[in-house]
């Protein structure tokens, strides 16, 4: 499986925007980026996804290097309630099987939101 | 929609004995994993099934472990018999189809074995 790296915690203060990198130098054609986060005492939760290009949702945006060996989760306006661990996890959801369709979490990163 | 429910949210056994946690998926969700979170380990896979049926039980540790998904709307997981190194939390999470995108997690199952 594609591995990623993550940094191990960081710090926001609240209202400010969030960067939140991620390093997969090794991911393949088919593996799509996905960010989960665990709010604490609760179950991981999914944040975004995408392939190759930018995407926006409600919660955050994602951008992903040209070469995609890198993306970048940002949160706009970080809030007390984003303090989390995010996780960048890749998955290829186009071929069958039961192993494609793992979510294999690392570590991730603990960020910690000030007030 | 009331998200994937599981109960119990605490169980605190004994060493020895019999543990199942039971898991409620999203009506209309196909696929069901199951899902172990320690400090040492971190989230780690258990089981996974699709439409009911066991797909990859590679990360099961093992035989003292089991999962059923006997219909759509209730899975379990038992350990039989339980050790103090399965202390644990466990989630169960669901996704509409096999290629969605999207998990959904539940509250999880806090497991304490003394």
């Amino acid at each position: 499986d594609a591995k990623t790296t993550q940094p191990n915690s960081m710090e926001s203060n609240e209202e400010e925007p969030v960067h939140l990198p991620c390093n997969h130098s090794t991911i393949s054609g088919t593996d799509y980026i996905h960010w989960y986060r665990q709010l604490p005492s609760q179950g991981p939760e999914y944040v975004i996804h995408g392939l190759t290009s930018n995407v926006n949702n409600r919660m955050a945006s994602l951008a992903i290097a040209e070469d995609r060996k890198s993306s970048t989760l940002i949160l706009h306006r970080a809030t007390l309630r984003d303090a989390a661990v995010y996780y960048c996890i890749l998955r290829d959801v186009r071929r069958g099987g039961g192993s494609n369709y793992k979510l294999t979490f690392g570590k991730g990163t603990l960020l910690t939101v000030n007030p | 929609d009331a998200g994937v429910i599981q109960s119990p949210r605490h169980e605190v056994t004994e060493m020895g004995q019999e543990v199942t946690l039971r898991c409620k998926p999203i009506s209309g969700h196909n696929s069901l994993f199951w899902y172990r979170q320690t400090m040492m380990r971190g989230l780690e896979l258990l089981i996974y099934f699709n439409n009911n049926v066991p797909i990859d039980d590679s990360g099961m540790p093992e035989d003292r472990f089991s999962a059923k998904m006997p219909n759509a709307s209730f899975s379990t997981l038992k350990i039989q018999p339980s050790e103090p190194r399965d202390s644990a939390v466990y989630f169960c999470a669901t996704q509409r189809g096999a290629r969605d995108n999207e998990q959904f997690f539940g509250p999880g199952t806090r497991l304490t074995v003394l």
